[in-house]
């Protein structure tokens, strides 16, 4: 059963740093998303991407954010400078344009601010 | 706009009990909805969805849920816990199956031997 997938599984870096979440969306997908959920806290939607652009992106995603599609296969979110509130889960998301099909989520990437 | 509630952020059963986990939700659109499982650091599998058609949904795990427009809700049910079933439950909406998923606040479901 094809699946989304992300690298790395966890990722742990200094406050200040740029980092980079990768994902490898379902191969006939069209739309992919990111969501980021704190410890104990729900799911938040953070950008959505359709076409090779953003079609939306919550209050969350900032100017520290950003998304992109390098080539056919990977969907990466980036992080400028990373701050500690951005210590989270990411999960990857994607979906196609089928009627009746759902959002196909990834395992997560745990982000570890330091 | 659209929003989740779940009622109880923590639900406790004993092991055999009927599982209940209430989700009521707010669309301006007829809404696709779901339940999200998750087990501890873990990601997000998709018990089961409703978008449209027949209103009592069945998925994995012998867990059902059903939609009930008139009350805009989307109960989780199972007849019978297991200890396997301990867990983080998610309800969430969505206005597509391409738009962004609105997520409940969560409950965690304990089961009792």
């Amino acid at each position: 059963e094809p699946e989304v997938t992300q690298t790395p599984s966890h990722q742990v870096t200094q406050m200040g740093q740029e980092v980079i979440l990768r994902c490898v969306p379902i191969s006939n997908h069209l739309y992919f998303y990111w969501y980021r959920q704190i410890l104990g806290q729900k799911v938040e939607f953070l950008v959505s991407f359709y076409n090779n652009e953003i079609s939306e992106k919550s209050e969350i995603f900032d100017d520290q954010f950003s998304v992109e599609r390098p080539d056919g296969s990977n969907f990466t979110l980036k992080i400028r400078s990373t701050k500690l509130e951005d210590s989270a889960m990411y999960f990857c998301a994607s979906s196609d344009i089928a009627g009746y099909n759902e959002q196909f989520f990834g395992p997560g990437t745990r982000l570890t601010v330091l | 706009a659209q929003s989740v509630t779940q009622l109880g952020s923590h639900v406790s059963v004993s092991e055999g009990a009927l599982v209940l986990l209430r989700c009521n939700y707010s669309s301006s659109v007829p809404p696709y909805l779901f339940w999200y499982v998750q087990y501890p650091n873990q990601g997000l599998q998709l018990l089961l969805k409703y978008t449209t058609g027949a209103t009592l949904v069945k998925g994995i795990n012998g867990f059902e849920a059903e939609f009930k427009k008139s009350e805009t809700s989307f109960h989780l049910t199972k007849p019978s816990a297991h200890m396997s079933d301990a867990a983080e439950y998610f309800c969430a909406v969505s206005a597509t199956s391409y738009d962004k998923v609105i997520f409940g606040p969560g409950t965690s479901l304990s089961v009792i031997p």
